[in-house]
């Protein structure tokens, strides 16, 4: 079956410091690959997203590469700001064998917790 | 505001109660969905409808009751629920029944059960 693996939390960085949050996935198919971010008291928000390998999705300063042969999607921001403080949650998206051709099942990593620290 | 409303944001109720969560979107989308989000525990897709036509249903007990009347609003009833059932539940809703596209959540519903 499908899953997500993110590297454990929580991360706390300073401001203005290079943020790193790992994951990996493993699926059947050929996936899309997703970023959603929670704030504090909030519901999820799609982050950046890419759909085949090599792509690269960006949006407010984050990006992710989709890597094949790594089978990951690592998020990355150069300088990282008290307002990123949130939970980072990994998620794919795939052909879903359970739920009838056509249509795709999305999948979790158990999310990140970033604080960020003035 | 994402496009996808919660009510309400808050709810504490008593274990012998009955309430329901409303989920409400205007964005056109086909397929509406519920989670359940525990501490320290993965995302739990509860619910889908598509079309407003109940398609899966992972496993939830009884006590859980969703309601689809129409492609824009879903309700999630409650009854008798267990203090472990305390939780933030998400709506979510894509354009289609499990596309490729993402979903689009609502802020959620805090729900504490005592």
């Amino acid at each position: 079956g499908n899953s997500v693996t993110q590297m454990e939390g929580p991360v706390t960085l300073s401001e203005e410091a290079f943020l790193t949050i790992n994951c990996t996935y493993t699926a059947t198919g050929y996936p899309s690959l997703f970023w959603y971010v929670q704030y504090p008291g909030e519901g999820l928000q799609l982050l950046l997203k890419a759909t085949k390998a090599d792509d690269k999705g960006s949006n407010k300063g984050f990006e992710a590469t989709y890597r094949k042969e790594t089978t990951s999607f690592h998020l990355e921001k150069g300088s990282v700001q008290v307002s990123d403080s949130a939970v980072y949650f990994c998620a794919l998206s795939d052909r879903s064998t359970s739920t009838g051709a056509g249509s795709y099942q999305l999948t979790f990593g158990k999310g990140t917790k970033l604080s960020v620290i003035p | 505001e994402t496009g996808v409303t919660q009510t309400p944001r808050h709810l504490v109720m008593g274990m012998t109660n009955k309430k329901s969560l409303k989920c409400e979107q205007h964005l056109g989308h086909n397929a509406m969905y519920w989670y359940k989000q525990s501490a320290k525990k993965p995302l739990e897709l509860m619910f889908v409808y598509s079309l407003e036509e109940r398609v899966e249903n992972n496993s939830v007990p009884s006590r859980f009751s969703p309601e689809c009347p129409n492609s824009s609003h879903l309700f999630l009833h409650l009854h008798t629920l267990q203090p472990e059932d305390s939780a933030l539940y998400l709506c979510a809703s894509s354009q289609g029944y499990r596309d490729n596209y993402g979903y689009t959540f609502g802020s959620g519903t805090r729900l504490t059960v005592v």
